[in-house]
């Protein structure tokens, strides 16, 4: 049972477009959220984060917003580059820290 | 550099047999992580030890194993391995439970 979801497993945008990763949790006690950013054959690198007390953290081209109702983040990248293509991971902290199953961005020139 | 080492970086196993991958990190962080990458699901906790001394178990922990003797190792033991527990293994750390934490390169296992 999965507490962490990222529904779409892949994504398209092109070059200077907005690109809008979603995350949906089922965990009430999350109160910290995370993104990461995974090329092929290496570790996931961290990207952003937001506590619970906030519903929106930026830095530079990439902003999380969080709705606590609605148990839902999302990543939005603006403007998108090809530098970007790359499979983005939501993770949450409870008691540990738990990760959906990704989204493959894809950003085309 | 100050990092996170994942050793081996890949290995075959035969069925039935007891593996160790090894993970350590020389930032002094507290907490630590073991997650097995699988196409479609994503990164799944197998263990987890949020300081020395201690270990929890995360979503998918039979069949496997760990200890926190110190704060830098965090060893992952596959006791008699199956082919399900072919994958990529992910060691992570982080300063503690609240903050970003920082993963190793993986070690892809295969068991035949």
């Amino acid at each position: 049972d999965q507490q962490v979801k990222q529904n779409s497993p892949s994504l398209s945008v092109q070059e200077g477009r907005i690109s809008i990763l979603n995350c949906d949790y089922t965990n009430s006690m999350f109160d910290y959220f995370l993104w990461y950013k995974k090329y092929p054959a290496e570790g996931p690198t961290f990207l952003i984060s937001i506590s619970s007390i906030k519903d929106k953290n930026e830095d530079g081209r990439f902003t999380v917003f969080l709705n606590k109702s609605a148990k839902h983040l999302s990543l939005h990248i603006v403007p998108s580059q090809p530098g970007d293509s790359a499979v983005y991971f939501c993770a949450a902290y409870g008691n540990d820290m738990r990760f959906g199953a990704g989204t493959r961005l894809t950003v085309k020139p | 550099i100050a990092g996170i080492t994942q050793a081996p970086t890949s290995q075959i196993l035969a069925a039935g047999r007891r593996m160790t991958l090894r993970c350590t990190q020389d930032m002094r962080h507290n907490a630590m992580y073991w997650y097995r990458q699988d196409l479609g699901l994503g990164l799944r906790l197998i263990h987890y030890s949020n300081t020395a001394g201690t270990t929890g178990k995360g979503e998918v922990p039979d069949g496997y194993s760990v200890s926190r003797a110190n704060t830098d190792d965090f060893p992952l033991t596959l006791a008699s391995a199956v082919p399900s527990q072919t994958s990529v293994y992910f060691c992570a750390s982080s300063r503690d439970s609240r903050t970003e934490a920082f993963f190793g390169q993986g070690t892809r296992l295969t068991v035949v």
